[in-house]
Order: C-alpha cells, then sequence, then structure tokens
C-alpha cells in the first residue's frame, strides 16, 4: 500500500471549516483513500472513502487532486467534538488486502 | 444498522494467566472481522482477520489466536499473557467486498501485571 503524508498537528476555529491535508504520491490505480479519526481512548470511527472523484457525506467532504497524488478532507463546521487524530489511509481493493495500515496522524484541535 | 459490541471496556490481568476477549457484531450476516491492537504510543496493527465461520487469517507471529465460532462472533485468546500482550484491542468488521470500509468497535485496555 501507498505511504501517507500528514502534518502532526493542526488548529481550527470552532464554526470554521477544518481542512487536513494527506499527500500519498505513490499511489496506485487501484488503491482507496480513506479517512479515519481516533477520540482519546476510543476505537477509530471510519469518516469517508474515495477512488477518484470527490466524496461527501454526512460527516465530511472528501476532495482527491486530478492526479490522486493528495487529498483534503473537509469538516465544514468544526465543533469541539472533532477535536481527535485524523488518519489518511490509501489501501488497495484487491485479493487479501485486508490491513489498515495507520500512521501517526493529524492532531486536529478545534478551539473554542 | 450494524453495531459491534466488544467486552470487557478494560481489563488487568497478571503475567501468565489466560484471555479471552469477545466481539460480537448485529445487523448484518457474513461480516469480514478483524483484531487489532495498539500499542502504547503506536499505530494500530492487525492481528487476525476472518472472513467466515472457522476461517482464520494470522497477520503476525504471537501468543495470541482467535477463533470465529459463530458468523458474527470473533474470539481473541491466550493460554499464557506475556507483559508485551498489553494494549488497547480493537475488533472491527466490514461487509464483504475489496473497498469496503471497517468499522471499529469500542475496543479493551488491557494491562498485564
Amino acid at each position: 500500500d501507498a505511504k501517507t503524508t500528514q502534518p502532526t498537528s493542526m488548529d481550527c476555529a470552532e464554526g470554521r471549516a477544518a481542512n487536513l491535508p494527506c499527500n500519498h504520491s505513490t499511489i496506485s490505480g487501484n488503491e482507496y483513500v480513506y479517512w479515519y479519526r481516533q477520540i482519546h481512548s476510543q476505537g477509530p470511527q471510519y469518516i469517508i472513502h474515495g477512488l477518484k472523484n470527490n466524496e461527501t457525506n454526512e460527516m465530511a467532504s472528501l476532495i482527491i487532486t486530478e492526479d490522486r497524488k493528495s487529498s483534503t478532507l473537509i469538516l465544514p463546521h468544526a465543533t469541539l467534538r472533532d477535536t481527535a487524530v485524523y488518519y489518511c489511509i490509501v489501501r488497495g481493493d484487491g485479493g487479501s488486502n485486508y490491513k489498515l495500515t495507520f500512521g501517526k496522524g493529524t492532531l486536529l484541535t478545534v478551539n473554542p | 444498522s450494524q453495531t459491534i459490541h466488544q467486552w470487557p471496556a478494560t481489563l488487568v490481568q497478571p503475567v501468565g494467566s489466560p484471555l479471552s476477549l469477545e466481539c460480537t457484531v448485529e445487523g448484518t450476516s457474513n461480516p469480514n472481522l478483524y483484531w487489532y491492537r495498539q500499542a502504547a504510543g503506536r499505530g494500530l496493527q492487525l492481528l487476525f482477520y476472518s472472513v467466515g465461520i472457522g476461517q482464520i487469517s494470522s497477520e503476525v507471529p504471537q501468543n495470541l489466536s482467535a477463533s470465529r465460532p459463530q458468523d458474527r462472533q470473533f474470539i481473541l485468546s491466550s493460554k499464557k499473557l506475556l507483559l508485551s500482550d498489553s494494549g488497547f484491542y480493537l475488533c472491527a468488521w466490514s461487509v464483504w467486498g475489496g473497498n469496503q470500509p471497517q468499522h471499529f468497535g469500542d475496543g479493551t485496555r488491557l494491562s498485564i501485571l
């Protein structure tokens, strides 16, 4: 699976949009981009995933660049409860590729 | 909707004691099931996954074993715990299919004394 690079930490004001970047320059054609977050002492929570088109759900939007070498997770109106470590993961869709490889992620702190 | 349950939430065990952690999923059939471990300050490591009853694949050699006696039940076990088995154990499920996301339970925090 391709490696991802994320900033160590980011801050965001409550009510503003949080834009979390992720670089995955070695991504291959069949690899999806997944975003999870983990609030302290809880299990990771799935947020969204995509292949090449932009995706939106009730939690967030995922913007993938045309060359697929980077993506941005957007939380449109951040709240204090969005403070968490956010993980960007790239994984292929075939065969026995079941493993999600979590890196260090980005600690997003939403400030009042 | 689908839900995943893990218990207990926390567990303190002495070295050399046995272990049994249970995970059940509701609201779906024939899920893929996973056990991960998160050591302190480190990322999640996949330990086992299962695509069906009695089918277990191990990702890393270790002191633990897994079993899937029923379609939506996944058990993590050890006969004799080591200090290095301490960590945060997470169960996850996914719908069968290559790109389907995995959904995690709330985890069990295991401390070995």
